[in-house]
């Protein structure tokens, strides 16, 4: 079937402007994740949704970082007022409730760069 | 000290070698073990997990578990060219809101060369 997918693959912008990054998870996943990941720094959490709520928002960055869940499926990543740090790759997941070991999908992520 | 040790490398090997890739951990409740591979501009992917102390073989590929020590292993035999990836360790753990998360390795960067 079909797996994580995120648009766009690839993001330039200016500094200042406000980017929105997309993920559509596997279906029937009600988990789905965000990270960050930056050459050197590893995987760098920022999100977790169950369903539509968010339980974990601890990674988030800033105040000017925000997500929201639709409909238990689509998944938006708001960044605004981008600085040139957020330059990195955003990788979306998502898992299975019965999923004891959290094996978690991975999207191909958006690659943001900030000019 | 981060819950997850791992070296980033870069680890370089010929074709044919063993690869070993390691991970240390500090926070005993860690109950499930997983390695992630990653290739060049695509998102990790499930490798192998494990639950218990102990080996686990698929193919060229063993995963070890020590809780003992807080040690986890990769092995891979008979390395090749396509192996070359990067090699995330992950495992379960809880946050202060007590939610179940992975918590990550930096990752460890392989290169076999033909």
């Amino acid at each position: 079937g079909a797996g994580v997918s995120q648009s766009p693959s690839n993001k330039v912008t200016e500094k200042g402007k406000d980017v929105e990054l997309r993920c559509d998870p596997i279906s029937g996943h009600t988990a789905l994740y965000w990270y960050r990941q930056s050459l050197g720094q590893g995987l760098e959490f920022l999100i977790y949704f169950q369903g539509n709520s968010a339980p974990d928002k601890s990674g988030l960055p800033s105040d000017r970082f925000s997500a929201e869940r639709t409909g238990g499926s689509v998944s938006t990543l708001t960044i605004q007022r981008t600085q040139q740090e957020d330059s990195a790759v955003y990788l979306c997941a998502s898992s299975s409730p019965t999923s004891w070991q959290e094996t978690q999908y991975f999207g191909p992520g958006t690659r943001l760069l900030v000019l | 000290q981060k819950e997850v040790e791992q070296d980033p490398g870069p680890l370089s090997v010929p074709e044919g070698a063993i690869v070993s890739l390691n991970c240390t951990y500090s926070n005993s409740a860690f109950q499930y073990f997983m390695w992630y591979r990653q290739y060049s501009r695509k998102g990790p992917e499930l490798l192998m997990y494990t639950y218990s102390s102990g080996n686990k073989e698929d193919g060229r590929f063993t995963a070890q578990v020590d809780k003992s020590s807080k040690y986890i292993s990769l092995f891979i035999r008979d390395s090749q060219p396509s192996d070359s990836a990067t090699y995330l360790c992950a495992m379960t753990g809880f946050n202060a809101g007590n939610n179940r998360k992975l918590i990550w390795g930096l990752g460890t960067s392989l290169a076999v060369n033909p």
